[in-house]
């Protein structure tokens, strides 16, 4: 079974910049496998950062970039605000039409 | 404005099956791929099932396979997702998403089942 790795959690001061990876249990991941960004406050619905690899859904601002890193896909968030302090989730398409999430990345920002 | 718009959550016992509704406003409802994504209290996002545009072709993850069932209806633009032999396992928070790729561009506020004796 694959499984989708992220960090459980990540610190960063206010201004600073931190990137999340998204990863195989085994094998690279690569823009074959469309890995889109997702952003969940708790108890909120999840809302759309990115996707494509490195496309911002609208409304996102440019301090969200999304790429490939080594074998991982990547969201790299500049200049962290307080109000990016929320959960953090990839999704990997894996074709026939099978996704599968990230168990999801905790951002404090401290 | 775009809307999805969850419905028919709610507490069933173990064993029990209830039919969950997502009906969509503000876009060509027909031209988009429809998702199901669960949430488990305190736990992460887990893809659940997906349906594409003319409800020809549906996949689902493993954990639900068999018990679960995706359908749409485009002129009501509505999609479903029937599920059957429910479990304590299953209790979550149930979100509708939409996509026209490979992403879940559009959620619903979900809706919560509740799976206990």
């Amino acid at each position: 079974q694959t499984v989708v790795t992220q960090e459980p959690s990540f610190s960063v001061s206010p201004g600073g910049t931190v990137t999340f990876t998204c990863g195989l249990s085994s094998g690279s991941v690569s823009t074959d496998y469309y890995p889109s960004w997702y952003q969940q406050t708790p108890g909120q619905t999840p809302r759309t950062l990115m996707y494509n690899t490195n496309t911002r859904s609208s409304g996102v601002p440019d301090r969200f970039s999304g790429s490939i890193l080594g074998n991982k896909a990547a969201l790299t968030v500049t200049g962290a605000q307080a109000d990016d302090e929320c959960d953090y989730y990839c999704v990997l398409y894996l074709g026939s039409g099978i996704w599968v999430f990230g168990g999801g990345t905790k951002l404090t920002v401290l | 404005e775009v809307q999805l718009v969850e419905s028919g959550g709610g507490s069933v016992q173990p064993g029990g099956s209830l039919r969950l509704s997502c009906a969509a406003s503000g876009f060509t409802f027909r031209s988009y791929w429809m998702q199901w994504v669960r949430q488990a209290p305190g736990k992460g996002l887990v893809w659940v099932s997906r349906i594409n545009s003319d409800g020809s072709t549906t996949s689902y993850a493993d954990s639900v396979k068999g018990r679960f069932t995706i359908f749409r209806d485009n002129a009501k633009k509505t999609q479903y997702l029937q599920m059957n032999s429910l479990s304590a396992e299953d209790t979550a928070v149930y979100y509708c998403a939409a996509g026209l790729g490979h992403a879940f561009d559009m959620w619903g506020q979900g809706t919560m089942v509740t799976v206990s004796a």
